[in-house]
């Protein structure tokens, strides 16, 4: 176990809906990370949060945005589902950014948008 | 998009033999790093080889970078049918980490 949760483990929303999905990060960890994964696919990178402000993005439009929290939870949030959005949804939280630290996943979760 | 590509996509072998997966990255990295996915859970962690490293071990498992080919390997030895799983490299750069595309390894009891 990594000890980083992830809630929902599952959920099916149609689209154009609005959808939150939480992470808890391991204690101690300044540093969270989102990435999806399609079926099949690796993971790619959303963004990362650090000291509850984002310090790096991939390519992802607005609608995806997130918060941190001081109490090392976090939120991802999409507006505006479409149909592609349909994903393994990852978070990963590390002591620090910049790449330099490993990284611990969470389980994931999937998301179905019909 | 990905900026690592693993090879081969998918690999069979026996209970016992040795797996070899490579991985290709397209940017200069602060460290690589090998994960491991049973069936599109989370990932687990499994070795970190950083830029000025050229090989590493960790139990059955060895790491090779090669910083000028911009490629890694990973060796898993004796492997064991738990061994089946995707695996994964992943390029550290600045704040961000790019995933490759994953080998599939089943291994045959």
């Amino acid at each position: 176990e990594t000890g980083v949760t992830q809630s929902p483990t599952h959920l099916i929303k149609t689209r154009g809906q609005q959808v939150t999905l939480r992470c808890s990060s391991q204690s101690g960890h300044n540093t969270v990370s989102w990435y999806q994964q399609a079926l099949g696919q690796g993971p790619q990178f959303i963004f990362q949060y650090y000291r509850e402000e984002e310090n790096g993005r991939g390519n992802f439009p607005p609608r995806f945005s997130g918060l941190q929290f001081p109490n090392y939870s976090s939120e991802l949030n999409v507006n505006a589902l479409e149909l592609d959005d349909s994903a393994l949804y990852l978070c990963a939280s590390s002591l620090t950014s910049g790449g330099q630290e490993t990284q611990y996943f969470g389980p994931g979760t999937r998301l179905l948008v019909l | 998009s990905q900026q690592g590509e693993e090879d081969p996509q998918a690999l069979s072998i026996q209970e016992g033999e040795n797996a070899t997966m490579n991985c290709s990255y397209k940017t200069s990295i602060n460290n690589l790093q090998w994960y491991r996915q049973n069936s599109g859970r989370g990932l687990v962690h499994l070795i970190l080889i950083r830029s000025n490293e050229r090989e590493k071990h960790s139990g059955r498992l060895r790491v090779t970078l090669d910083t000028s080919k911009k490629s890694s390997s990973l060796l898993i030895t004796a492997s064991r049918a738990a061994d089946t799983a995707s695996y994964f490299c992943a390029s550290s750069s600045s704040n961000q980490f790019y995933f490759g595309t994953g080998t599939s390894l089943t291994v045959i009891p």
